[in-house]
This record gives structure tokens, sequence and C-alpha cells, in this order.
């Protein structure tokens, strides 16, 4: 079935960087934009950005413009959300979910979630 | 980039009909029919319920639906089962391709 899987949880010190894979199947890889959200505790939804993987193009939230860069591999359908200079209000779960499009915002299908914990 | 604003709780008995609202403006809902509603069970990855403002994709209960009117979105819940008691939240894409959720609203039973 169409599946997202995600890399493991990470504990990141203030300061250091962490990259989050999310790895597709059972669907064509370059058909679906690829969308990044994330969920600190107890807190709502926050979406961070998306690319379409089968050019590249990528957006991002204002919010986290020059900290956050997502990247594709069509070698082995993966994305990769990357979050520099940490803060501590960055612990959160991060979810990839699949986009039927560019602006639809249909996200059909979710990955687990990663656990990004920001502790000194 | 303002979330869009949601009621933080909603309450029904079972059986009843519930709405939620998602108010934006017409940069984001008012502007385009890309208004998705997510629900969420605790501990879960969210759910996709609705989209394009009232769309059900396969699956879905006819009990959810969705509309919109102006800059304000909605999602009725009719027939409120046990099994709806979660978190439920709308999203739009808003211009120059980014997209925005709503603040959240928490469903329970009375």
């Amino acid at each position: 079935q169409v599946e997202l899987v995600q890399s493991g949880a990470e504990v990141k010190q203030p300061g250091a960087s962490v990259k989050v894979s999310c790895k597709a199947s059972e669907y064509t890889f370059s058909s679906y934009s690829l969308h990044w959200v994330r969920q600190a505790p107890g807190q709502g939804l926050e979406w961070m950005g998306i690319v379409n993987p089968s050019g590249g193009r990528t957006s991002y939230a204002q919010k986290f413009q020059g900290r956050v860069i997502i990247t594709r591999d069509t070698s082995t359908n993966t994305v990769y959300m990357e979050l520099s200079s940490l803060r501590y209000e960055d612990t959160a779960v991060y979810y990839c979910a699949r986009g039927y499009d560019f602006w639809s915002g249909r996200m059909d299908v979710w990955g687990q979630g990663t656990t990004v914990t920001v502790s000194s | 980039q303002s979330a869009l604003t949601q009621p933080a709780s909603v309450s029904g008995s079972p059986g009843q009909s519930i709405t939620i609202s998602c108010s934006g403006t017409s940069s984001d809902i008012g502007g385009y029919n890309y208004v998705s509603w997510y629900q969420q069970h605790q501990g879960k990855a969210p759910k996709l319920i609705i989209y394009g403002v009232s769309n059900r994709p396969s699956g879905i209960s006819d009990r959810f639906s969705g509309s919109k009117s102006g800059n304000t979105a909605s999602l009725t819940i009719s027939g409120l089962r046990a099994e709806d008691e979660a978190d439920y939240y709308c999203s739009s894409y808003r211009s120059s391709n980014i997209h925005v959720f709503g603040t959240g609203t928490k469903v329970t039973g009375l």
C-alpha cells in the first residue's frame, strides 16, 4: 500500500542541525508533492514547506525561511527536511505528507512522524 | 504568517450534529477552493477527511461534510459518535505557494 516511512527520533543540542528523511513507496514518486508539517507538544499543526519531487521546486513558510531546506532524491524516492540553528522551541513531532499537487493542500498520506528533541 | 482561526473546542451529544468553523481571509479561504480538513486522534498522525472544500476521500463517512462561505469554511459532523472525539484542523492554500493550518478544535462528547 502507499506509504511514507520516516527516519527515527533525534536528540539535538541548541544551535545544531537535524535532517529527517521520508521514504515513499507504492506510488509514482514524481507525480505528487511532499509537505512537511510539525506539531510541538500539546500544540497544533504547523506547515513548514513543500517540494515538487519532479523538478525539485520548493516553497517554505516565511517563519522557517533561511533555516529549512527540503530536498529530494529521485533515485531512492526519498525526501529530506533539514532544519538548522535549532532552538528549544523546535522540539516537536515532524511529519511528511503526500500532497495531490503543489496547491490543493490535499495531504492524503502521512508518515508516522519523527520526534525531534532539542535539549542541552 | 497567522494561522486560520478555529474554536478551541466544540461538544455535542451522541447522534447530534456539530459544526466547526475556520475563519481566514480573502488571501486564503476566500480566494481559493483549496480547503482541507484533518482529523487527529491523540498520538496519531492526522487523517484527511475533506479536501477541495467539500469532497470526501474514499472511505470517509458521509457523516462528514464541508462547505465555505466567503472567508469562512465549515466542517459538519452529523450523527456524532464516540469515535469522532478527536482534534480537527482546517487548512488552506494561501497566495504565493504557501499553505496554512487552522488553530485546531477539540471535539468532545457530552
